[in-house]
């Protein structure tokens, strides 16, 4: 069974460029997790999505922040414009079910984002 | 809120060595507790899990963790480390409630394994 599929793997920008992080997580399952990990940190959700449907967007910083879950599985996270403070791996996760229980999350090996 | 603290951030023992990795945490109720491990370059493997009941709990690659109210700590242990368990770990809390199915993680204790 494939894993969570993330990319690119790494990505270099300069600031004020646009970037974009895509995520195939492991088929049927229905909850995806975008989380931003700096160095030395544990990782943070950014977005929580039940299908198609964003349910916890709460620590996503929206002004220049944006992700998407079209038709319920791929996902994309967007960065327009980057910044410095930016430069993390964001790890995307899934799990199964509904979210009605801590069903364990399988994380993808990340993106690692610089930006110069 | 909840929150995760992992007091030591670098941990080195010698291959065969006993190990515990410390883990406090503050939650207003019964929390979700877990331990994840994360490899260079790898996304994070969960290890074990504490929702309820018995409060030491088995995981995977012969760790244990032990649950004590008491003391709001979460400890992960392992009695014969190998050179293979190097790695980073992660201990994180699930939130209850309208927070449901969050995970706040710790900071992270990094191992080195010595021959």
């Amino acid at each position: 069974e494939a894993g969570v599929v993330q990319s690119p793997r790494y990505k270099i920008i300069e600031k004020k460029q646009p970037v974009a992080f895509w995520c195939n997580p492991i088929s049927g399952h229905n909850t995806l997790y975008w989380y931003l990990q700096n160095l030395g940190q544990g990782p943070e959700l950014l977005i929580r999505y039940e299908n198609e449907e964003a349910v916890d967007d709460s620590q996503l910083p929206k002004d220049r922040f944006s992700a998407e879950r079209l038709k319920g599985v791929d996902s994309t996270l967007k960065i327009q414009p980057a910044e410095l403070g930016d430069s993390a791996v964001y790890l995307c996760a899934s799990s199964p079910g509904d979210g009605s229980s801590y069903n364990e999350q399988f994380f993808g090996p990340g993106t690692r984002l610089t930006v110069l | 809120a909840q929150s995760v603290t992992q007091p030591d951030i670098h941990i080195t023992v010698s291959e065969g060595a006993s190990l515990e990795l410390r883990c406090n945490y503050s939650y207003g109720a019964t929390p979700y507790l877990f331990w994840y491990v994360q490899s260079p370059g790898q996304g994070l493997q969960l290890l074990l899990k504490y929702f309820s009941g018995d409060t030491l709990v088995q995981g995977i690659k012969g760790f244990e963790a032990e649950f004590k109210r008491s003391q709001s700590s979460f400890n992960l242990r392992k009695p014969s480390v190998h050179w293979s368990d190097a790695a980073e770990y992660f201990c994180a809390v699930g939130a209850g409630g309208t927070s449901y199915g969050k995970l706040t993680f710790g900071q992270g204790t990094i191992l080195t394994v010595h021959p």
